[in-house]
């Protein structure tokens, strides 16, 4: 239950182009769901993250979509660019739990110039 | 920006040895986590601290694993006996209030057991 599952496994777009990362969970008491980009060699760094009150949020070329009945949220980046190419992980939590993060297992990007 | 910083960048050592890494957070949060990613695999939390004291952990942090806020800008974890399987990164981060909120992590230290 406090999976989260992510696919595809890795993603390969060109420059320009929307690249498509899909995360699903199975604990209806996941209230926050942020997504980490990470380059090689370095930390995770918050890229954006949603709560289940919208269905929708927009920060610059990144765009979370949230589907609260299906249990599904997905981050869409639009034109992307070879700088995008990282490994992107999606995370849900909730208080309940404590402030523990439930990480999803990566989707590696590379976008082709 | 404020950042987590994490000391060493690579640690390596023997099988058997105690380990000490270290983390200075963020300087306003309060809520401290370890995380820890096998080279390869997804992140996976290990223990979250709050109020000099942990508040969760995960199964993997058992008995060889211990947290402490030695001083007002330090946080560390220490594993007692290290094993092979401890190999991984281990990323410090931090929040500022409780609850699901961002949390920001450090570059993390690279753990090699020989």
């Amino acid at each position: 239950q406090q999976q989260v599952k992510q696919s595809p496994q890795s993603l390969i777009v060109q420059k320009g182009g929307i690249s498509i990362i899909n995360c699903a969970y199975e604990n209806t008491a996941f209230d926050y769901f942020p997504w980490y980009q990470q380059f090689p060699g370095k930390g995770p760094a918050l890229l954006i993250a949603i709560r289940p009150d919208v269905s929708e949020k927009k920060e610059g070329r990144f765009t979370i979509s949230f589907n609260k009945s299906a249990k599904q949220f997905s981050l869409h980046i639009m034109d992307s660019q070879p700088g995008d190419s990282a490994t992107y992980f999606c995370a849900a939590s909730n208080d309940n739990y404590g402030q523990n993060f439930v990480f999803g297992p990566g989707t590696r990007l590379s976008v082709l110039p | 920006e404020p950042e987590v910083t994490q000391t060493p960048s690579h640690q390596v050592t023997q099988m058997g040895q105690e380990v000490i890494l270290r983390c200075v957070p963020i300087s306003n949060h309060l809520y401290f986590y370890w995380y820890r990613q096998i080279l390869g695999q997804k992140v996976e939390f290990l223990v979250s601290f709050y109020n000099n004291e942990i508040s969760e952990k995960s199964e993997i942090f058992d008995d060889q694993f211990s947290v402490e806020r030695p001083d007002g800008s330090n946080f560390t974890l220490k594993i007692r006996s290290t094993k092979l399987e401890d190999s991984a990164m281990y990323f410090c981060a931090s929040s500022d209030i409780q609850g699901a909120q961002p949390q920001h992590f450090g570059d993390g230290t690279r753990l090699s057991i020989l």
